[in-house]
This record gives C-alpha cells, sequence and structure tokens, in this order.
C-alpha cells in the first residue's frame, strides 16, 4: 500500500459526459502527478501540482483539468468525454517538488461508452 | 527527445533464471532512471533507481546497469520467481527540474515454474 489514495476505483460513463477522479496523496507530501494509462500509449504524464499550484503540464487535452486544494487532494476533471479516454488514471504523489520518488496510488478505470 | 525506449515487450523465464529488460534513451538532460513493477489491478511501485554517477546498483535479486556513454540502462532479476511476474516499466527524468517521469513501454514478464 503506497499510501495514495483515489476514487472511484472504477467509473463506467457515456461519450459527451463529464468525470472528476479523486486523489489523496500519501501524508506530508506536497507534490501530485496525474498520468494516464492505455494499451496503446502507455503511461503518459499530464500534469502536476506543488503545494496548490500547477507547476509542469503534460500531454493534457483541453477538454481535461485538474486542481489541488488546499488540503493537498486533487482532482482531475474530465469533461466532453470520448472513446478514445477510457483508459487507467493513476495519481502520484512526492514529498516535494524536486524530490525523485513517485508513489503511485491504485488508479481508476475509467470506460466511456 | 523525449522518449525511452524498452524492450522486449514481453519475456518469459524460467524458475531461477535471470531476465533482462533493456531501455534506451536520448535526452542527455535525463539524471534519474528509476524501474516500477505494476502488478495486474495495482499502481506502479518504485522497485529500484540509478543516478549517472554510477554504472550499477544492486538491491537484493534486482541490478540496475547503466550505460551513460551509450545512453542506456538495463534491469537484471536474477533467481526470477513466479511472483517477479508483473509489468515492469523502465522511466527517466531530470531529478531536479520539472521531476515528471517519462516511461518505457513496458516489458510484462512471465516466470513459469
Amino acid at each position: 500500500d503506497s499510501g495514495v489514495t483515489q476514487t472511484p476505483k472504477h467509473l463506467i460513463t457515456a461519450t459527451g459526459q463529464r468525470v472528476t477522479l479523486r486523489c489523496s496523496p500519501r501524508s506530508g507530501d506536497l507534490s501530485v502527478y496525474w498520468y494516464q494509462q492505455s494499451l496503446d500509449q502507455g503511461l503518459q504524464f499530464l500534469i502536476q501540482y506543488y503545494n496548490g499550484e500547477e507547476r509542469a503540464k503534460g500531454n493534457i487535452l483541453e477538454r481535461f483539468s485538474a486542481q489541488q486544494f488546499p488540503d493537498l487532494h486533487s482532482e482531475l476533471n474530465l469533461s466532453s468525454l470520448e472513446l478514445g479516454d477510457s483508459a487507467l488514471y493513476f495519481c502520484a504523489s512526492a514529498l516535494a517538488k524536486s524530490t525523485d520518488t513517485q508513489y503511485f496510488g491504485p488508479g481508476t478505470r475509467l470506460t466511456v461508452l | 527527445q523525449q522518449q525511452v525506449k524498452q524492450s522486449p515487450q514481453s519475456l518469459i523465464v524460467q524458475k531461477g533464471g535471470i531476465s533482462i529488460i533493456n531501455c534506451a534513451y536520448e535526452n542527455t538532460a535525463f539524471d534519474y532512471f528509476p524501474w516500477y513493477q505494476q502488478f495486474p489491478g495495482k499502481g506502479p511501485a518504485l522497485l529500484i533507481a540509478i543516478r549517472p554517477d554510477v554504472s550499477e546498483k544492486k538491491e537484493g535479486r534486482f541490478t540496475i546497469s547503466f550505460n551513460k556513454s551509450a545512453k542506456q540502462f538495463s534491469l537484471h532479476i536474477m533467481d526470477s520467481q513466479p511472483g517477479d511476474s508483473a509489468t515492469y516499466f523502465c522511466a527517466a527524468s531530470r531529478a531536479y527540474n520539472t521531476d515528471k517521469l517519462i516511461f518505457g513501454t513496458g516489458t510484462r514478464l512471465q516466470v513459469f515454474p
């Protein structure tokens, strides 16, 4: 158990809908990272937050957004969902912005029908 | 330049054998190279990591070999066990910069008794 929690575990929704994925980092960790894992793209970095502020952006679509709250939990919002958005979404946390070890949560499996 | 190329895609090893997974990178700014292990239905978990100031790092049955001039690094699993059956990802990042991990495409290892 990494200490990172993610909810929900599974999410099934329809095209065009909007969903919110939630992540609670390990106690004391200030950085949160979001990754998307799909069969054809592997693990792709989406976005990083550090202590409430966006720090780095990766291959995140404009339909996706994220935020980190004062209690350090983070939410990833996915809107206008398409079939291709079906994937595993992982959150990882790390102690500080300039650290190495990222601890991954169990993931949220999103299925868009 | 941001890619990390990983091979093989899948690997079948007999119990007690040596499993070897290779990765190559292009960006010479990378200076942190972790390996993650992922079991089905779980998030990736850090297995072992290396920085380019050493050519080898060993932790138990797991060894990373690093060749800076060739821009290659590999994971060796000695005395492979059925419990090692999982997907292994290499990754790279600039440790004290943006921190985001660039992952290889993964290797599915199966160890048969």
